[in-house]
């Protein structure tokens, strides 16, 4: 099945104490991205990858790392964790190219995975 | 920066009731996603469009270009399709630079 995995769906941690945040595809997707989502705020990106090796910050990437060796692994690495980065986490992988590119991709768009809830305390 | 902009922000229908919903954004883009989030939290993609108008059973996607403006219509809604719809903007290929997103539409459909 062809799917985004995200692990872990919870955590509870502490401050300052170093995390990472798993999301792997099955798709052979070249684009991936994170995004956190808070309430009133919607969601928001915070790093993206183009492809292997290839990454760029988004809208919101203070605190965060991401690395990209593989294809199908992209994982979010908080350093030093704060109480201000509780929220819920979604990796999302698609297939690059343009929109007009997509009557030939039928399931061209973007696939989440099930979202990590992350409470810094 | 592109500014999307969602209305309503709450919705509550009867069953059986045809919903829009509305997505307006600010700056030229190459694609407009619209996205459901049920209420367990996850995410499920609905429709990638960079023009004209797509349906996929009882949903109903349109958008125009020259307007920068979206709808995503429900027709014979149904308490299952009770949900946040989430509109996001993309630019340039696809997927290149990411999507920036609509605050989303709470959308309750009662029996």
């Amino acid at each position: 099945e062809a799917q985004v995995t995200q692990n872990p769906r919870y955590l509870i941690t502490v401050t300052g104490k170093k995390l990472t945040v798993t999301c792997s595809q099955n798709m052979n997707h070249e684009y991936m991205s994170w995004y956190r989502q808070d309430p009133g705020l919607g969601l928001r990106q915070i790093y993206y990858s183009m492809n292997v090796e290839v990454t760029d910050k988004g809208d919101v990437p203070e605190g965060y790392k991401v690395s990209r060796k593989e294809k199908r692994n992209f994982p979010l690495i908080l350093e030093s964790p704060s109480p201000n980065q509780t929220s819920l986490y979604f990796c999302a992988s698609s297939s690059t190219g343009t929109p007009f590119q997509a009557p030939f991709r039928p399931n061209y768009g973007y696939t989440f995975g099930s979202g990590t809830r992350l409470t810094v305390v | 920066k592109n500014e999307v902009e969602q209305s309503p922000q709450n919705l509550t229908a009867q069953e059986g009731e045809f919903i829009t919903i509305n997505c307006s954004y600010s700056v030229g883009i190459s694609a407009l996603h619209w996205l459901q989030q049920h209420p367990g939290g996850g995410i499920v993609s609905l429709f990638m469009l960079s023009s004209g108008k797509k349906k996929h059973g009882r949903l109903i996607a349109t958008i125009n270009i020259q307007e920068k403006h979206s709808s995503l219509h429900i027709t014979a809604s149904h308490p299952r399709d009770s949900a946040v719809y989430i509109c996001a903007v993309g630019y340039s290929g696809g997927g290149a630079d990411g999507l920036t997103f609509g605050k989303g539409t709470h959308l309750i459909i009662q029996p």
